[in-house]
């Protein structure tokens, strides 16, 4: 079992609905995730971190974690083009020092 | 605040030559970490310094690859032989604590020929 694990996708919505990412992860201790935003050809930028259970909203982004699921999810309200990337779920393990594994990411497409 | 710097951007290679890829992050972020993404996964951890020491190089190929953080500002990561597989980018990426995410450079993509 992978210790984070994402569907590769793509996932396509229609501009202006809502996009789904959903993210899994093995290691139950797991305190810190975050998700990433990757456009093509460029490096990763951080979109959301969430440490507690419950929801995290910044704009049009949403941030769920459930622990006990060991899922972490993203909403993105209102979808737009320049949406359309690769989205990274990142782990930080419960042991060892500030590092994160990541998953393989999830390829947005939001169509005009 | 100035972002992490990476050079070269681009490098390519004949297989068994050597290559080094150079990374300054951002002033005052004790640890540094490269990671390699190969086209089509996800970023996967070389190493981790904190300050000048290494936290974890438990994935580097010891073999093959080398990093150094002197003064426990800039780093460089070195590939000596490199092989066709090690065509990806590297990421060099750098934090205060970690505990809020940590910021990439823009990469050096590799191709191994």
């Amino acid at each position: 079992q992978k210790e984070v694990e994402q569907n590769s996708g793509p996932l396509s919505v229609p501009e202006g609905a809502i996009a789904s990412l959903n993210c899994t992860y093995s290691d139950r201790g797991s305190q810190s995730f975050f998700w990433y935003r990757q456009y093509s050809g460029k490096s990763p930028e951080l979109i959301m971190f969430i440490y507690s259970n419950g929801d995290k909203e910044d704009g049009r982004f949403t941030a769920q974690l459930n622990k006990a699921s060991q899922y972490v999810s993203l909403l993105i309200r209102d979808s737009q083009p320049s949406d359309s990337a690769t989205y990274l779920c990142a782990v930080k393990p419960s042991s060892g020092t500030y590092k994160y594994i990541f998953g393989t990411g999830t390829r947005l497409k939001v169509l005009a | 605040e100035a972002g992490v710097a990476q050079s070269p951007r681009y490098k390519i290679i004949e297989k068994r030559q050597s290559v080094a890829f150079w990374c300054n992050p951002i002033s005052g972020h004790a640890t540094l970490y490269w990671y390699q993404q190969i086209l089509g996964q996800g970023p996967k951890l070389l190493i981790q310094f904190q300050n000048n020491g290494v936290v974890d190089d438990s994935q580097l190929p010891k073999d093959r690859f080398s990093a150094e953080r002197l003064k426990g500002v800039d780093s460089t990561l070195k590939i000596q032989p490199a092989k066709l597989e090690d065509s990806a980018v590297y990421l060099c990426a750098s934090s205060d604590q970690g505990a809020s995410g940590y910021t990439f450079g823009s990469g050096t993509r590799l191709t191994v020929v």
